[in-house]
């Protein structure tokens, strides 16, 4: 089976710019998860969808960011404007249903903010 | 917020040696998992552990959990070069959304 697209795998922009992440699942996959992870840490839930709701987006800093996954399959993330300290991976990964086995992460888009 | 603290942060080992890392945890879980990371790519799922088993195996993995301490190790036996990674637990409490710890960099040396 096909695993998380994700895109772009790179991208740099300078502060205060806005940049969108994309996220497609593996296909069935209700439960959608994005998380930050800063170099030398592990990840950090930002958003849980499932199907096209928000289960919990209580560490997204709503100020900036925004997700949203339109008809239950792909999903976006957004950062307006960029931060200096938003320079991270941020990773998609999918499961059938949240509780189920292990979830699978997509590859991530790597963001440097200069 | 971060909920598991995996222990050490730093491990290096020779080939055919036996990896140990440990993690514990704060709250309550429904389940506890494994990830490893290889530089610069995504998290790989390695093994799930229910909050009501107490141990698992998976080839060269073995899990344990004690959910009166709140913790759980990973032995991965017969270490190769190819499992040089970072290890993550993740703590899925009853969002089952994933909370990970701040992993484990594990190095093989042959």
């Amino acid at each position: 089976e096909a695993g998380v697209a994700q895109s772009p795998r790179y991208k740099i922009i300078e502060k205060r710019q806005s940049v969108a992440f994309w996220c497609n699942p593996i296909s069935g996959h209700a439960t959608l998860y994005w998380y930050q992870q800063i170099l030398g840490q592990g990840p950090k839930l930002l958003i849980q969808f499932q199907n096209n709701g928000v289960v919990d987006d209580s560490q997204l800093p709503k100020d900036r960011f925004s997700a949203e996954r339109l008809k239950g399959v792909d999903s976006t993330l957004k950062i307006q404007p960029a931060k200096l300290e938003d320079s991270a991976v941020y990773l998609c990964a999918s499961s059938l249903s949240a509780g189920s086995d292990g979830y699978t992460f997509g590859s991530g888009t790597r963001l440097t903010v200069v | 917020s971060q909920q598991g603290e995996e222990d050490p942060q730093a491990l290096s080992i020779q080939e055919g040696e036996n990896a140990t890392m440990n993690c514990s945890y704060k709250t309550s879980i429904n389940n506890l998992q494994w990830y490893r990371q290889n530089s610069g790519r995504g998290l790989v799922h390695l093994i799930l552990i229910r909050s009501n088993e107490r141990e698992k195996h998976s080839g060269r993995l073995r899990v344990t959990l004690d959910t009166s301490k709140k913790s759980s190790s990973l032995l991965i036996t017969a270490s190769r070069a190819a499992d040089t990674a970072s290890y993550f637990c993740a703590t899925a409490g009853s969002g089952y959304a994933l909370n990970f710890g701040k992993g484990t960099s594990l190095l093989v040396t042959p």
